[in-house]
């Protein structure tokens, strides 16, 4: 079983849609987390949810707004995509926030033409 | 906030010599320091972390080495084996695991000649 999953794996779409990605972790962990690897692969994390409750929001668009139904998903809705969005996406969850090691999913190519 | 440099980006070693990679950070208050290697198509996966109350740590062919007055701290690979190939992430949080979210290295490229 995978630990953290994540939906679609490769996204090609034209500027100005919008799209979503989600993410389904079944480790039981409480806090769950959304990091951006653009072309140069630097990791930089984009929202932090704890038991539902976001509490890291870097500065980041508004056009991206994350959900989290319950603490198994957080989704990832991106509106009026641009083409600096373009990159590769990780939903990582820990056991608790302060609490270790990330897992992280195998990641969302987003490509924006 | 933390910031956190990472050397080399590139390094390339014969197979079954030691790699080195180094990394400075920004914030003393920082407490944990965890390495990430990220293979080809996956997300990164721990490989070993260190915690503001210990020097060094090993776990068979990888050693980290942390110098909290420096601020700074180094992965260690010996014997490097083709699997070794990889980008590697230093990181650093005040908070371990990440309430704060880890702030990453820019990585490495780990390259293994045969």
């Amino acid at each position: 079983d995978t630990a953290v999953s994540q939906t679609p794996k490769y996204l090609v779409t034209q500027m100005g849609n919008d799209k979503s990605i989600k993410c389904e972790q079944n480790l039981g962990h409480d806090t769950m987390y959304w990091y951006k690897q653009d072309s140069k692969k630097f990791l930089k994390i984009m929202f932090s949810y704890n038991n539902k409750e976001l509490i890291i929001n870097e500065t980041v668009p508004n056009r991206f707004s994350p959900k989290s139904p319950d603490k198994a998903h957080l989704n990832l809705h991106i509106n009026s995509l641009e083409l600096g969005d373009s990159a590769v996406y990780f939903c990582a969850s820990s056991q608790r926030a302060g609490g270790g090691e990330l897992f992280f999913g195998e990641g969302s190519r987003l490509t924006v033409l | 906030g933390e910031n956190v440099e990472q050397h080399p980006s590139t390094l390339s070693v014969q197979e079954g010599d030691s790699a080195v990679i180094k990394c400075t950070y920004s914030d003393s208050a920082s407490n944990y320091f965890p390495w990430y290697k990220q293979e080809l198509g996956k997300g990164p996966q721990l490989i070993i972390d260190i915690r503001s109350n210990v020097g060094e740590k090993k776990d068979q062919r990888i050693a980290v080495t942390l110098n909290k007055t420096a601020k700074h701290f180094s992965l260690h690979i010996t014997e490097t084996q083709p699997e070794d190939s990889a980008v590697y992430f230093c990181a650093a949080t005040a908070r371990e695991g990440g309430a704060d979210g880890l702030t990453f290295g820019k990585g490495t490229h780990l390259i293994i000649q045969p």
